[in-house]
C-alpha cells in the first residue's frame, strides 16, 4: 500500500466549476501536509499548507482529518490556468527531527473553456 | 523562479554508465534534498544533505549517492545505470532540514538510458 493515496483523475471540468481532490496517507506519526502543484514537465510547486483547523487561500481550501488520516484541497471557480496536476505531500518523520516529502502520485486536473 | 539552478537539464547514457548531476541551492538554504519522479508518479525521496553530511536517505540502492560542498550546492552520483533510473531527478534546497519550512524544487534534469 502506497503512503500518500491519491485519485489519479483526470479530473475534467469546465471553467467556473468546483472541483474536489481527496487524499489518504498511511503513516500517522505524519506531522505537516501540503499540497503541491506540478505543471506539465516542470518542477513541483507548494500550492498551500494544510493545517486541522482548515484553511483558505483565495479560491482555495485546504481541510486536514487527523483522525481519518485524509486531506482534501477544494478548488471553485476554476481557471483554465489551474490545469496541472495536484500532488498530495506529507512530511515523514525520521529521528532527531529530519524530514522527508512524501508525495501522492498526484491527480491531474483539465479544466474546459 | 526558485534560485534553485539544476544541471544539465537533460542527460542521455547508457545501461551500466555512471552520471552526476548538479543543484546549487538557492541563497541562504543549508539542506537539499534529491527525488525521483517516474513517468505519472509522484517524486521519491533519495536522501537529503545538510551541512555536507548525508542526513536521511530512502528506499534507494547504495549506488545512488551524494554530495554537498561547503557552499551548500550538492551532487547527485549514479552508477551503474538500470534502464528503470530513466526518470525526472528534482533536487530541493529548503533554509532547514525540516520540511515544515517550504522546500524549493528547481527545475529537473530528465535521465534517459538506454
Amino acid at each position: 500500500r502506497k503512503e500518500v493515496e491519491q485519485d489519479p483523475g483526470p479530473f475534467n471540468v469546465p471553467e467556473g466549476a468546483t472541483v474536489a481532490f481527496n487524499c489518504t496517507y498511511s503513516n500517522s506519526a505524519s506531522q505537516s501536509f501540503f499540497w503541491y502543484r506540478q505543471d506539465c514537465r516542470k518542477e513541483p510547486k507548494l500550492l498551500m499548507s494544510v493545517y486541522s483547523s482548515g484553511n483558505e487561500d483565495g479560491r482555495f481550501t485546504a481541510q486536514l482529518n487527523r483522525a481519518s488520516q485524509y486531506i482534501s484541497l477544494l478548488i471553485r471557480d476554476s481557471k483554465l490556468s489551474d490545469s496541472a496536476t495536484y500532488l498530495c505531500v506529507v512530511t515523514s518523520g525520521m529521528d532527531t527531527g529530519r524530514r522527508a516529502l512524501t508525495f501522492g502520485s498526484g491527480t491531474r486536473l483539465q479544466v474546459q473553456p | 523562479e526558485t534560485g534553485v539552478t539544476q544541471s544539465p537539464t537533460h542527460l542521455i547514457k547508457t545501461r551500466g554508465q555512471q552520471v552526476t548531476l548538479r543543484c546549487s541551492s538557492q541563497s541562504g538554504h543549508n539542506t537539499v534534498s534529491w527525488y525521483q519522479q517516474a513517468l505519472g508518479q509522484g517524486p521519491q525521496f533519495i536522501f537529503q544533505y545538510y551541512r555536507e553530511e548525508e542526513n536521511g536517505r530512502g528506499n534507494f540502492p547504495p549506488r545512488f549517492s551524494g554530495l554537498q560542498f561547503p557552499n551548500y550546492s550538492s551532487e547527485l552520483n549514479v552508477n551503474a545505470l538500470e534502464l528503470d533510473d530513466s526518470a525526472l531527478y528534482l533536487c530541493a534546497s529548503s533554509f532547514t532540514q525540516s520540511m515544515n519550512t517550504e522546500a524549493f524544487f528547481g527545475q529537473g534534469t530528465r535521465l534517459t538510458v538506454v
